[in-house]
């Protein structure tokens, strides 16, 4: 049962655009929402998180938006740069789980400068 | 400071035979977890370990599949009897404290490659 679903799975951008990458969840039960950055050869390093109290939260040119009742979030990269081309992943975690992370498929995303 | 670290990095072994991969959490980190990251698979828990409690071991695949962490440090993961199905990057991560949001910070993984 896939419990996050992230879409899409890939996406190319031009220098200065706007990615957006969108999640959803079935567990009502998740507290927790982080997007999780990969480069090729590291491990995931996280870039963001957001609670479902809040509806949206913004670090730098990041940001989460976050709808509660549609059980739905999404990730806004601005003025995207090459340095952002990665793998984005998204989460979602349970604090009476263990805060477990359970991950959407993944994103690709590619900027072109 | 120091981040999580893993040994090996990489490793190549042949089916059916026992490997052990290994992980340094974060100095003080009480909270530690295994992810698999496979092509087919994407990020799946394993395993997590908090403090003295009995670890989570729900989303072990199999049961040649173990991990132990001693002392409230290092943990080994073990898989016996290795199978092709088992190539993945094996990932560890550690969190400071049992709390919601509490972020965890991932090592850079094994490379698991059985032939």
């Amino acid at each position: 049962q896939q419990q996050v679903k992230q879409s899409p799975q890939s996406l190319i951008v031009q220098k200065g655009g706007i990615s957006i990458i969108n999640c959803a969840y079935e567990n009502t039960a998740f507290d927790y929402f982080p997007w999780y950055q990969q480069f090729p050869g590291k491990g995931p390093a996280l870039l963001i998180a957001i609670r479902p109290d809040v509806s949206e939260k913004k670090e730098g040119r990041f940001t989460i938006s976050f709808n509660k009742s549609a059980k739905q979030f999404s990730l806004h990269i601005m003025d995207s740069q090459p340095g952002d081309s990665a793998t984005y992943f998204c989460a979602a975690s349970s604090q009476a789980a263990g805060n477990k992370l359970t991950f959407g498929g993944g994103t690709r995303v590619l900027v072109k400068p | 400071g120091a981040g999580v670290s893993q040994s090996p990095s990489n490793k190549v072994t042949e089916k059916g035979k026992d490997v052990e991969l290994r992980c340094d959490p974060i100095s003080g980190h009480t909270a530690l977890y295994w992810y698999r990251q496979s092509l087919g698979q994407g990020l799946e828990f394993l395993i997590y370990f908090q403090g003295n409690s009995a670890p989570d071991k729900s989303g072990l695949p199999s049961d040649r599949f173990s991990a132990e962490r001693t002392g409230g440090s290092v943990s080994t993961l073990t898989i016996q009897r290795t199978q092709q199905e088992d190539s993945a990057v094996y990932l560890c991560a550690s969190s400071s404290t049992y709390r919601v949001g509490n972020e965890q910070f991932f090592g850079p993984g094994t490379r698991l490659t059985v032939l």
